[in-house]
């Protein structure tokens, strides 16, 4: 049974870099059949994309924050996420996905992981 | 980007109550809608794909519909665990973007 585990700390400074990691078990992020992605959810709110990695290296990040992100492969199971410069609106539950190439659908997460910044 | 539009944010309903929830894209996706159900503390959970195509274990109360702009999830009958949130997702360009959810709750 795939799954995948987000890990990173759960406290970050304003204007610090936040920097998260996704173990995925039972699978290769080296897939073509998948994308490898971060989704987060702010506290009470809704979904937000913040991009993907593909097993080239491509990435597609969302506009709104692609100035301050970075999505990254760190070996054949793991993937990674740095966003820098965070504000408090960078506080949020963060999830790493598998996302299904063929449709853009995310078919497993991890958890999550709640980041909140703050002094 | 590609704006998605829920109705309605909330619903009230009972057990064994038909429930309708519509989405619509600001420009057209074909049929590049997913939809997700999310529970309190939990990840969401993957429902349909591609408007209507339904996932692996998912009931078949569950059902999608639509293509274009404008989609709907019904669920024909509610029952206890489907009261959650559901989010919308575009899935035919990046970036993906996703409805604003509709939360079904127990009336």
């Amino acid at each position: 049974q795939l799954q995948l585990q987000e890990s990173g700390p759960g406290l970050v400074k304003p204007s610090e870099t936040l920097s998260l990691s996704c173990t995925v078990s039972d699978d290769s992020i080296r897939s073509r059949s998948y994308y490898w992605g971060w989704i987060r959810q702010p506290p009470g709110k809704g979904l937000e994309w913040i991009g993907c990695i593909y097993y080239n290296g491509n990435t597609y990040y969302n506009p709104s924050l692609k100035s301050r992100v970075t999505i990254s492969a760190t070996s054949n199971n793991q993937f990674s996420l740095k966003v820098t410069s965070v504000t408090a609106a960078d506080t949020a539950v963060y999830y790493c996905a598998r996302v299904v190439k063929a449709t853009t659908s995310s078919d497993y997460w991890g958890q999550g992981t709640l980041v909140t910044v703050s002094s | 980007d590609i704006q998605m539009t829920q109705s309605p944010s909330s619903v009230s309903a009972s057990v064994g109550d038909r429930v309708t929830i519509t989405c619509r894209a600001s420009q057209g996706i074909d049929k590049w809608l997913t939809w997700y159900q999310q529970k309190p503390g939990k990840a969401p959970k993957l429902l349909i794909s591609a408007a209507s195509s339904l996932e692996s274990g998912v009931p078949s109360r569950f059902s999608g519909s639509g293509s274009g702009t404008d989609f709907t999830l019904t669920i024909s009958s509610l029952q206890p665990e489907d009261f959650a949130t559901y989010y919308c997702q575009q899935a035919n360009i990046f970036p993906v973007t996703f409805g604003g959810g509709t939360k079904v709750e127990i009336k």
